[in-house]
């Protein structure tokens, strides 16, 4: 069956930076899209970057552009997101989708997140 | 960005009760919405694609209608396992947004 699994979060002072990662299996990691969505403390979902199924194209939310960076293994079935300048605003629960291959723009399958908290 | 609205804020209905949940779009999203349910703890979960279309595995108490601007989720007999909160979601245009969510309680 399909699992994403969210890793690396923690607590991290602003300026830093922090590598998370999302180990996928049960599907063809390697023809499909990739997000991640985020979500602050008791608030909404915030849709942060997106890379294409070969990872050629990468797209990201104005309030993490030229700060976060998306990438893909495709031989590890590996998805990350390298966050530098951290923000406390960065602060939420970060969660990786995989974007359904039939209904491009929805996520069908979510990790179960992994919490970022920037704070000194 | 296309700003999504939703409301009511939050909904309290007994089971066995319909509920109507509204989104609303800043401009138009022709029927590119989704809806996703998100119990406490726990990720979302697809609910409803391309304004209409259920996902797989979702009962056919939960349907979808709308496009354009303006868009609602009925269920249509809650269950107690439907507390949660309600989101819609656009993929029109990027960045992606989604409405702040809808509350469901129930009684």
């Amino acid at each position: 069956q399909v699992q994403l699994v969210a890793s690396g979060g923690g607590v991290v002072q602003p300026g830093r930076s922090l590598r998370l990662s999302c180990a996928t299996s049960g599907f063809t990691f390697s023809n499909t899209a990739m997000h991640w969505v985020r979500q602050a403390p008791g608030k909404g979902l915030e849709c942060v970057s997106l890379i294409t199924y070969d990872g050629t194209n990468t797209l990201y939310a104005d309030s993490v552009k030229g700060r976060f960076t998306i990438s893909r293994d495709i031989s590890k079935n590996m998805l990350y997101l390298d966050m530098s300048g951290l923000r406390p605003e960065d602060t939420a629960v970060y969660y990786c989708a995989r974007e359904n291959r039939l209904h491009y723009g929805y996520y069908d399958y979510w990790g179960q997140g992994t919490l970022v908290t920037v704070s000194s | 960005e296309i700003v999504l609205t939703q409301s009511p804020a939050t909904l309290s209905l007994s089971p066995g009760e319909r509920a109507t949940l509204s989104c609303r779009a800043s401009q138009s999203v022709s029927s590119y919405l989704a809806w996703y349910q998100q119990k406490a703890g726990q990720a979302p979960r697809l609910l409803i694609y391309d304004a209409s279309n259920r996902a797989t595995g979702i009962p056919a108490r939960f349907s979808g209608s709308g496009s354009g601007t303006d868009f609602t989720l009925t269920i249509s007999s809650l269950e107690p396992e439907d507390s949660a909160v309600y989101y819609c979601q656009q993929r029109s245009n990027w960045p992606f947004t989604f409405g702040p969510g809808t509350k469901v309680d129930i009684k």
